[in-house]
């Protein structure tokens, strides 16, 4: 079966403008994540989903990062007024249910460049 | 604040013989712990985890050893193969026995890039 998905797979944007990266999650899956991993950084988490409530919003690093689920399905992760550090590759990863027995797929993430 | 470090950036292993990766942490309340494995422009795929009531857990040519006095964690890769070159990223979570808002969220190290050579 087909696994997470995301696009676009890479986003070049200038500082100041808004962008929004797609997740796609396997089917079926009712848990999704958001993770960013910087240049020489690890994966950070930003935000998880449970169906479409997203009971855990810890990660996201300022209030201009916003994320959305419908249908408990399609994930955006939307960041307004980019800056040049939030370059990054976004991933996103689904798992059957939220909870560490179940494993996270990840997607090939979104590479976002800010010039 | 890193809670999870893996402070080599880069392995170089001969074929055949063993690799050997490390994690430490810091969190006292993750009791869940994975390896991850990440080729060049795809997502980081499960590999082998260990729960904090064991500590050793083996699958394959894979083994994770756990021990948690030391806060340290080890992936050992015996022997290791050309294909078996990729960035290992461990990760952590406080997910099991804990409910609350942060059930299922990993914690990553920064990731060793491994290379094994023919």
């Amino acid at each position: 079966g087909a696994g997470v998905s995301q696009s676009p797979s890479n986003k070049v944007t200038e500082k100041g403008k808004d962008v929004e990266l797609r997740c796609d999650p396997i089917s079926g899956h009712t848990a999704l994540y958001w993770y960013r991993q910087s240049l020489g950084q690890g994966l950070e988490f930003l935000i998880y989903f449970q169906g479409n409530s997203a009971p855990d919003k810890s990660g996201l690093p300022s209030d201009r990062f916003s994320a959305e689920r419908t249908g408990g399905s399609v994930s955006t992760l939307t960041i307004q007024r980019t800056q040049q550090e939030d370059s990054a590759v976004y991933l996103c990863a689904s798992s059957l249910l939220a909870g560490t027995s179940y494993e996270q797929y990840f997607g090939p993430g979104t590479r976002l460049t800010v010039t | 604040d890193q809670q999870v470090k893996q402070n080599s950036p880069s392995l170089s292993v001969q074929e055949g013989r063993i690799s050997i990766l490390n994690c430490d942490y810091t969190n006292s309340m993750f009791d869940y712990f994975l390896w991850y494995k990440k080729y060049p422009a795809e997502g980081p795929t499960f590999l082998i985890s260990i729960s904090s009531i064991k500590d050793k857990n083996e699958d394959g040519r894979f083994t994770v050893f756990l021990n948690k006095s030391a806060k340290h964690l080890s992936l050992h890769i015996v022997p290791s193969q050309p294909g078996d070159s990729a960035v290992y990223f461990c990760a952590a979570s406080a997910g099991r026995g804990h409910g609350g808002t942060s059930y299922g969220k990993l914690t990553f190290g920064q990731g060793t890039i491994l290379t094994v050579h023919p």
